[in-house]
């Protein structure tokens, strides 16, 4: 059974930082693209970040490039989100998420899998 | 950016009834559209993929039809734990994008 289990969210004021986890059992990590959505209090879903699964290719929303950064270690089966300069508007319950084909690049995902979330509060 | 126009916002329906969800495309994203269920303080759920595909475990009652720029998703027969929201997603063109939602609430 695919778990998927995010860690590190919490309070932190406008421009500071905070990396999130995600520990994946179930299947064999290194083999999907994995991705982070995020959703705002009472509101949809949006995409935030993609990863391969070798980690060498890498794909970010407009709205957070240059201030996240995803990364993953497959010897750990963990996914990561580094996030720096956050903003009232980047709170919300991050979600990890598998895609459900091996070998895509993350560029084009779907979701087929979905950790519970974590929530993140920017706020003074 | 490709935006999908979900409509209608709140559909109110009686359990055993029929439900049609629409999707639209603001162009082509072929048969590369995704349907997900969510429940209140849960992660969505993978419905339908590529259209009309069904994903694992998924009730027969759930099927997804369209291709280009106008989707459905339809629920033949309410049971009361389909009263809860919808999301389309695209995956045919980066970034990829979702829709606004639908709420399906009891009438």
């Amino acid at each position: 059974e695919v778990q998927l289990l995010e860690s590190g969210g919490g309070l932190v004021q406008p421009g500071g930082s905070l990396r999130l986890s995600c520990a994946a059992s179930g299947f064999t990590f290194s083999s999907y693209a994995m991705s982070w959505v995020r959703q705002a209090p009472g509101k949809g879903l949006e995409w935030v970040s993609s990863i391969s699964g070798s980690g060498g290719t890498t794909y970010y929303a407009d709205s957070v490039k240059g201030r996240f950064t995803i990364s993953r270690d497959n010897s750990k089966n963990t996914l990561y989100l580094q996030m720096n300069s956050l903003r009232a508007e980047d709170t919300a319950v991050y979600y990890c998420a598998k895609d459900p084909n091996t070998g895509t690049t993350g560029r084009n995902p779907s979701f087929d899998s979905w950790g519970q979330g974590t929530l993140v509060t920017v706020s003074s | 950016e490709i935006v999908l126009t979900q409509s209608p916002a709140t559909l109110s329906l009686s359990p055993g009834e029929r439900a049609t969800l629409s999707c639209r495309a603001s162009q082509s994203v072929s048969s590369y559209l995704v349907w997900y269920q969510q429940k209140p303080g849960q992660a969505p759920r993978l419905l339908i993929y590529d259209a009309s595909n069904r994903a694992t475990g998924i009730p027969a009652r759930f099927s997804g039809s369209g291709s280009g720029t106008d989707f459905t998703l339809t629920i033949s027969s309410l049971e009361p734990e389909d009263f809860v929201v919808y999301y389309c997603q695209q995956r045919s063109n980066w970034p990829p994008t979702f829709g606004q939602g639908t709420r399906l609430e009891i009438k």
